[in-house]
This record gives C-alpha cells, sequence and structure tokens, in this order.
C-alpha cells in the first residue's frame, strides 16, 4: 500500500489567495483526520470524518477554512481567502475508525507559506 | 478538548543514554495511550502504545511506564542512539473521540 499521499507537499502562496490541500486516504480506511501542525501551537486537530461525514469541526479556525470528502478516498481542506498566520505543514491521517483513531496513519504533510 | 500535558518541550541526550518524556492526563474515561514518533519532513507514526490495565509495556528500546493513580505516563528510550533523534509525541483516546496530542518533545541524541 502506498500509505496516504497528500498533494501538494509544499505551497507558496500569497495572502488572499485561496488554497487547496488534497488527502488521498489509505484503501479500506474509513476516517480521515485534518491537522496543522505549528511550533507555536503543536499538532492541532481541525476536523474528522468518518464514512465521509463530518463528525466535529469545531478546531478549524475560522471560517476560512472548509473541508470536503467528495468520495470513501479523498478528501480536501481549502482556505480562502489565505493569510500569512495560516503558514504551517498540514497532515491528514486516516484509520479504521475514530473509536479505534490511535491507529492513526498520517501522510508526509503539506507545508503551506502564506506570504 | 481534553488536554495531555507532555513534557520536556526539548531533550538533549547523549548518544547511549537514557532518554525519558512524561506526560500527564486529567480525563480518567482515557483507555488508550499510544506515542508517535516523527521525524523531520514527515508525518507522526505510530511507536508504542499502553491500555491502562498494564503498568510498563517494552519494545526493543523503547518502554512505556503507567501510573494509573498519577495519571502519568511515560516513555522511556535506553541506549538512545543518534537515529532516535526526532519529535516524540503522546497521547490519549477514549471511547469514540480521536486521539488527544501533547505538544511534542523534540529529542536530540548526540554522539
Amino acid at each position: 500500500d502506498a500509505g496516504v499521499i497528500q498533494s501538494p507537499r509544499h505551497e507558496v502562496t500569497e495572502m488572499g489567495q485561496e488554497v487547496t490541500l488534497r488527502c488521498k486516504l489509505i484503501s479500506g480506511h474509513n476516517s480521515l483526520f485534518w491537522y496543522r501542525q505549528t511550533m507555536m501551537r503543536g499538532l492541532e486537530l481541525l476536523i474528522y470524518f468518518n464514512n465521509n461525514v463530518p463528525i466535529d469541526d469545531s478546531g478549524m479556525p475560522e471560517d476560512r477554512f472548509s473541508a470536503k470528502m467528495p468520495n470513501a478516498s479523498f478528501s480536501t481542506l481549502k482556505i480562502q481567502p489565505s493569510e500569512p498566520r495560516d503558514s504551517a505543514v498540514y497532515f491528514c491521517a486516516s484509520s479504521f475508525g475514530v473509536n479505534r483513531g490511535y491507529e492513526q496513519y498520517f501522510g508526509p504533510g503539506t507545508r503551506l507559506t502564506v506570504t | 478538548q481534553q488536554q495531555v500535558k507532555q513534557s520536556p518541550q526539548s531533550l538533549i541526550v547523549q548518544k547511549g543514554g537514557i532518554s525519558i518524556i512524561n506526560c500527564a492526563y486529567e480525563n480518567t474515561a482515557f483507555d488508550y495511550f499510544p506515542w508517535y514518533q516523527q521525524f523531520p519532513g514527515k508525518g507522526p507514526a505510530l511507536l508504542i502504545a499502553i491500555r491502562p490495565d498494564v503498568s510498563e509495556k517494552k519494545e526493543g528500546r523503547f518502554t512505556i511506564s503507567f501510573n494509573k493513580s498519577a495519571k502519568q505516563f511515560s516513555l522511556h528510550i535506553m541506549d538512545s542512539q543518534p537515529g532516535d533523534s526526532a519529535t516524540y509525541f503522546c497521547a490519549a483516546v477514549s471511547g469514540n473521540t480521536p486521539l488527544v496530542f501533547g505538544k511534542g518533545t523534540r529529542l536530540s541524541v548526540i554522539a
């Protein structure tokens, strides 16, 4: 298995632009988690899905952030408009279920820089 | 979100020494405590995990010690090697809620 796949690996954009991050789950996994990692705040859970349904989006910082799961194997995280404070590494992770969420498999991350 | 408090924030250990990272939690409903290891430029990966009915779990040079009454658990890395240099996250989970991560410890093992 190729593991969790994220694209792009690096994204540099200007403030105000729309950014879309993509994630492909491991085949057979039905839970998907989006995280943001910064030096100051560590690893923050933004939102998670179970069986394509968003379960908890309380970690999404503001309305500029949105996430979707159009099918069982793919998810997007969109930031519109982007701001410099959104600069971070964004990870997605997948697992067999939320109640086994401790067995999460992380992707390699997308490093986002907003100038 | 329930917190898991992790210390120290960073740690420097001599090659061959013992690295110790500590975590504490408040929510007694937590029933599984994993540790994740993250190398630079990579995503975190599950390293080792323990359930609260066990006081210690060992896998190679990595050992988790668990103190249920104190609501604390720790990771010990014996004979630390430069290849162990990474960021380590403790975490906790209960029922159908997702993982709650500590803030991480950046370990540097120097020769």
